[in-house]
């Protein structure tokens, strides 16, 4: 197994536009968590889903946020009528519930998304 | 309020040195776990180490150490014998109570190696 992949890599979009980005878990992994990065700063956390369940939502996540993972695999997080201040790092992460050592997270290598 | 503070923006450190990166937490919550992890510039976050807040012992994974004060919530990893391969951003991050599976990060640290 591979880790966590996340597709694409770089998004250059134009306000207004929507984007989808695409998020595999650790195949055995049954949580899986998107997180933003803006330049700087920490990553900050969206939401999480348990299987298909998305259990946690953030308040940063507005309504033209949109998270999905319908078959409890992969995830998909859609930004509807993208805007400048939505250009950050899209993280996506995975973890195995009960496992050992705090259920650590592991993270994919991000998507890039730059609105112009 | 700030749960996870890491107060220095960025350090320098000779190769095969050691360095100590600071990180201080707040919680009331007894049961929470405390997670460093390394980004390159690639952006890939990478685990490192890991410390529970009920484990008796401080945490140690190769040349990482974490350095687990309870009582001064701070939870600082400690790098040994530096390598150039070690220049990244640095994030201490918690994850808080039971039920609670998210994690809170800190601004990073930026460690530059230097030969």
């Amino acid at each position: 197994d591979t880790g966590v992949s996340q597709d694409p890599r770089h998004k250059i979009t134009k306000r207004g536009q929507n984007v989808t980005f695409r998020c595999d878990p650790i195949s055995e992994h049954n949580r899986l968590y998107w997180y933003r990065q803006t330049l700087g700063q920490g990553p900050e956390f969206l939401t999480y889903f348990q299987n298909e369940a998305q259990l946690e939502k953030s308040r940063l996540l507005s309504d033209r946020f949109s998270a999905e993972r319908p078959k409890g695999s992969f995830s998909t997080l859609e930004i509807q009528r993208t805007e400048q201040g939505d250009s950050a790092m899209y993280l996506c992460a995975s973890s195995l519930a009960g496992s050992r050592a705090g259920e650590t997270q592991y993270f994919g290598p991000g998507t890039r998304l730059l609105v112009l | 309020a700030q749960k996870i503070t890491q107060t220095q923006p960025g350090m320098f450190v000779q190769e095969k040195e050691a360095v100590t990166l600071d990180c201080t937490y707040d919680t009331s919550d007894p049961s929470y776990g405390l997670f460093w992890y390394k980004q390159p510039s690639s952006g890939e976050m990478i685990f490192l180490i890991y410390q529970g807040s009920y484990d008796q012992q401080n945490a140690t994974e190769g040349r990482y150490s974490l350095n687990f004060q309870k009582a001064r919530k701070s939870a600082n990893l400690v790098i040994s014998a530096s390598q150039l391969g070690d220049s990244a951003m640095y994030f201490c991050a918690m994850r808080e109570g039971r039920g609670d599976y998210k994690l809170s990060f800190g601004a990073g640290t930026t460690v530059t190696v230097r030969a």
